[in-house]
């Protein structure tokens, strides 16, 4: 199974800061990867998919990128509704599989 | 629009079969995928498999022999069964469809999800 290590696992960013959030794939799975939000007690929601596109009605302050097997998330400008767990997947290959998950909090 | 609406028992006993029901609407399961992803609570995110949209099935090994993905088109429902169930398998279960893009594969619509609990 292709393992996607993300990091970090937590994060406290200030409203406006820029945030990262990264995902390391174990092979190759060139643009087959996804983000999701979510807030609690809901269920994920689309931000991002085929690395850099965004899905229907995401902010433009979201945005995603690559280098080799490193995916990156990056919020522009963190607002508050933006608080929540995010999660990078890949599905390049069966089984589909998720990073463990980004706790983004208000510093 | 677009929904997906999982349906089932919130208490599975110990060693016995749990029986989950997707209901979608606002599109077809003879044109798109529709996935059961599990989340233990506070934990990442957990692909079980996958129903495609010709009606061939595909499972994470993780759950080989005791995960069965099935469905009945005619009620746009998707069926999930599995059985010896342990405390482990404590968690949410959602459905979600899957779609295409250039180059890429996403889960674009979830259900709300529903919480099972196996205990005695």
């Amino acid at each position: 199974d292709i393992q996607m290590t993300q990091s970090p696992a937590s994060l406290s960013a200030s409203l406006e800061e820029i945030v990262t959030i990264t995902c390391q794939a174990s092979q190759n799975i060139g643009n087959w990867l996804a983000w999701y939000q979510q807030k609690p007690g809901k269920s994920p929601q689309l931000l991002i998919y085929g690395t850099t596109s965004l899905a229907d009605g995401v902010p433009s302050r979201f945005s995603g990128s690559r280098s080799g097997t490193q995916y990156s998330l990056k919020i522009s400008r963190l607002q508050v509704e933006d608080i929540g767990i995010y999660y990078c997947q890949q599905a390049s290959s069966t089984p589909n599989t998720f990073g463990a998950g980004t706790k983004l909090e208000l510093k | 629009q677009v929904q997906l609406k999982e349906s089932g028992p919130g208490l599975v006993q110990p060693s016995q079969t749990l029986s989950l029901t997707c209901t979608v609407s606002g599109f077809s399961l003879t044109s798109y995928s529709v996935h059961w992803v599990r989340q233990h609570s506070g934990k990442s995110l957990e692909w079980m498999g996958r129903m495609w949209s010709d009606g061939d099935t595909s499972y994470n090994s993780a759950f080989t022999s005791r995960l069965s993905i099935s469905r009945d088109t005619s009620k746009s429902q998707v069926f999930l069964k599995m059985n010896s169930l342990q405390t482990e398998d404590t968690g949410t279960y959602y459905c979600a469809r899957g779609d295409y893009g250039y180059n890429s594969y996403y889960f674009d619509y979830w259900g709300q999800g529903v919480m099972v609990t196996v205990s005695s």
